[in-house]
């Protein structure tokens, strides 16, 4: 079935660093890609989407690429904040059907020091 | 943007009792919604999938009759944990996906503490 994998953490970085989380899927169809953010004690938001090869999802100065040659959608930010410190998961949902729910990916801890 | 309601945001209960947990979508009408656990520091499960006006469906492993799901209106879902015990201690999050698209938002997350 359908999965993702992504890197393991914990990551911990300085302040104004370059971030890397690789994730990579499996998956029978053209599924949409999405990375989500949780806060400590909160649920999840989404940070980013892309629905098809090769568009570019970002905000708040992440971005991430759907990359289906490589099967990966890496999220990078270009200089982190302490207020980035968060978990990050990557997921995928099949959108061509109508049951789609999403699948996660097992999670990144990112920390970073002032 | 699209909001997601989830009450209560913490519940302690005593083993043996029920707890019930409901997902509002508040300005969207959500066929579709979705109930996850987490364990500390680990993915969200998914547990089972919400249909409006019909019955849930579980993933596997997932007892039907523990974790009973209603999802009697458009805008809401409930998922009652029965008979609960410590081992049902968990952080649970619902996901409501937007009938206009395939949209998902999720809500807050329900801290559900079992003594």
């Amino acid at each position: 079935g359908d999965s993702v994998t992504q890197m393991e953490g914990p990551v911990t970085l300085s302040e104004e660093a370059f971030l890397t989380i690789n994730c990579t899927y499996t998956a029978t169809g053209y599924p949409s890609l999405f990375w989500y953010v949780q806060y400590p004690g909160e649920g999840l938001q989404l940070l980013l989407k892309a629905t098809k090869a090769d568009d570019k999802g970002s905000n708040k100065g992440f971005e991430a690429t759907y990359r289906k040659e490589t099967t990966s959608f890496h999220l990078e930010k270009g200089s982190v904040q302490v207020s980035d410190s968060a978990v990050y998961f990557c997921a995928l949902s099949d959108r061509g059907s109508s049951a789609s729910k999403i699948i996660f990916g097992s999670g990144t801890r990112l920390s970073i020091r002032p | 943007g699209a909001v997601v309601s989830q009450h209560p945001s913490r519940v302690i209960c005593k083993s043996g009792t029920s707890v019930k947990i409901e997902c509002r979508s508040l300005d969207f009408q959500a066929t579709t919604m979705f109930w996850y656990r987490q364990f500390p520091k680990q993915s969200l499960m998914l547990m089972a999938t919400s249909n409006e006006g019909s019955k849930a469906t579980y993933e596997q492993g997932v007892e039907k009759d523990k974790f009973l799901i209603n999802h009697a209106s458009l805008t809401l879902s409930t998922l009652t944990v029965t008979s609960a015990h410590p081992e049902d201690s968990s952080f649970y999050i619902c996901s409501a996906r937007d009938d206009l698209g395939y949209g998902y938002t999720f809500g807050s997350g329900t801290r559900l503490t079992v003594v």
